[in-house]
């Protein structure tokens, strides 16, 4: 299994440039997260997933947006990219949502000028 | 509104040395606590407790809960270099697997 991959791992963008955030689990979890985390702070939740079809807003959602077609991709868009979305951005699925830890891919740092 | 706050943000310990962090929580319908490690890259996975007083062990690192003081501790004995990193804690709220995460608190181990 390669668990939770996420691409691309780095990317710089212009303010007002759009791009989606690739993610994809092959371990079958209906369960799947995006958050951010800013320098020196714990992760933030952006969007999540309960199963294809169904997305809702975390605690962070304006300025992206997803969607779920399959159980395998999650991707997330960011339309009008701003400085305040300069972040690292986790995805992460789990299998059960209460007594299943949450697995994270590695990451994608993004940088907005 | 939720909340989960750690204590301390950052520490600097000497190899062989025992170290103890702090989660404190204010969350309405909790489900759980989890503790990750982050070192620089994606968290990995520590525990998750779901009742309170019983410890969780996994080689040096041990945990518990205690859900009527709403805080959790994570305890590393005889910390190695290998143990410097983020460690974050999260609150699992609610029905759909929200993680509500605090700030991290950064381990420095020094030989």
């Amino acid at each position: 299994n390669a668990g939770v991959t996420q691409t691309p791992k780095f990317r710089i963008l212009k303010i007002g440039q759009s791009m989606t955030l690739q993610c994809t689990q092959d371990m079958n979890h209906n369960y799947m997260y995006w958050y951010r985390q800013d320098p020196g702070m714990g992760l933030k939740l952006i969007y999540y997933s309960v199963g294809a079809g169904i997305t809702d807003k975390g605690e962070v959602p304006n300025g992206y947006n997803v969607s779920r077609s399959t159980t395998e991709d999650f991707p997330l868009r960011l339309e009008l990219a701003a400085p305040s979305q300069t972040s690292v951005y986790f995805c992460a699925s789990s299998y059960d949502w209460q007594f299943d830890e949450q697995y994270f891919g590695p990451g994608t740092r993004l940088t907005v000028t | 509104e939720d909340k989960v706050v750690q204590s301390p943000l950052s520490l600097v310990v000497h190899e062989g040395d025992t170290v103890t962090l702090n989660c404190s929580y204010e969350v309405t319908n909790f489900r759980s606590l989890l503790w990750y490690k982050q070192e620089k890259k994606a968290p990995t996975f520590l525990f998750m407790l779901t009742s309170s007083g019983i410890e969780k062990k996994s080689g040096r690192l041990s945990s518990i809960l205690d859900k009527k003081e709403l805080f959790s501790i994570l305890n590393i004995t005889a910390t190695q270099t290998g143990d410097s990193a983020v460690y974050l804690c999260a609150v699992l709220s609610g029905n759909t697997g929200k993680l509500i995460f605090g700030q991290g608190t950064t381990l420095q181990v020094k030989p």
